[in-house]
């Protein structure tokens, strides 16, 4: 499955928002209804971690100004006032089939 | 709570190494672990998986056949025996385990295949 993001970089003025979209080859809905979409955040010099998983939960600790929604084959990923922490590199997955895939990432810088 | 890897270094096109990761903190053997690799500049790529007890291994197209996950649930290791390696195997690669309730990244081993 082929996971696709855009834009490729956002540059964001700290308080404003910020919006990332992740489209997938096929939908990752399963037949009992779950959806396997996650989002990752790489901050600079660091492993990725995970922030979102099944589209919209936020992860132990995630802040909520970090909120996920999509459907199907279609996601976003949204940040409701951008904070200097939130710098580095945004990739979806997904792992309704093996292998799993990431996208391409999105870098957020700070205005 | 962490995952530590270790074994990557430089090697020559075709040769062999051998990367070990070892879990602390948690119930090692009540999670599946996976190897996930990142090229510089890159996102990361799935390399392989191992369920919990061991009973089930799966490996992404670019590494089947040449690699080889374990692991040992009484020491908290996994390790990734790698051959034939390729200068596009080149990466850091991470030992992780990932759920809805429990994401956990080791730092990462740099292997570098170059002649």
């Amino acid at each position: 499955i082929v996971m696709t993001q855009t834009p490729l970089s956002l540059s964001v003025t700290p308080g404003q928002p910020a919006s990332i979209s992740c489209k997938s080859s096929q939908s990752l809905k399963d037949t009992k209804g779950k959806t396997f979409l996650y989002w990752y955040l790489q901050k600079p010099g660091q492993s990725p971690q995970l922030l979102i998983y099944e589209v919209f939960n936020r992860f132990s600790g995630v802040p909520d100004r970090f909120r996920g929604s999509g459907s199907g084959a279609d996601f976003t990923l949204q940040i409701s006032r951008v904070e200097a922490e939130d710098v580095g590199v945004y990739y979806c997955a997904q792992s309704i089939q093996l292998p799993p895939t990431f996208g391409g990432g999105t870098r957020v810088e700070i205005k | 709570v962490q995952l530590v890897e270790s074994g990557g270094g430089v090697v020559q096109p075709g040769r062999s190494l051998r990367l070990s990761c070892v879990g602390s903190g948690f119930i090692f053997g009540n999670y599946g672990m996976h190897w996930v690799r990142q090229a510089p500049g890159k996102g990361p790529e799935w390399v392989a998986i191992i369920w919990f007890d061991g009973s089930k291994v799966y490996y992404g197209d670019s590494v089947k056949g040449r690699f080889t996950i374990s692991r040992d649930n009484s020491k908290n290791t996994v390790d990734l025996q790698m051959n034939s390696l390729r200068v596009e195997d080149s990466a850091v690669y991470y030992c992780v385990t990932t759920s809805s309730t429990f994401d956990l990244w080791g730092r990462g081993v740099p292997v570098i295949v170059s002649s």
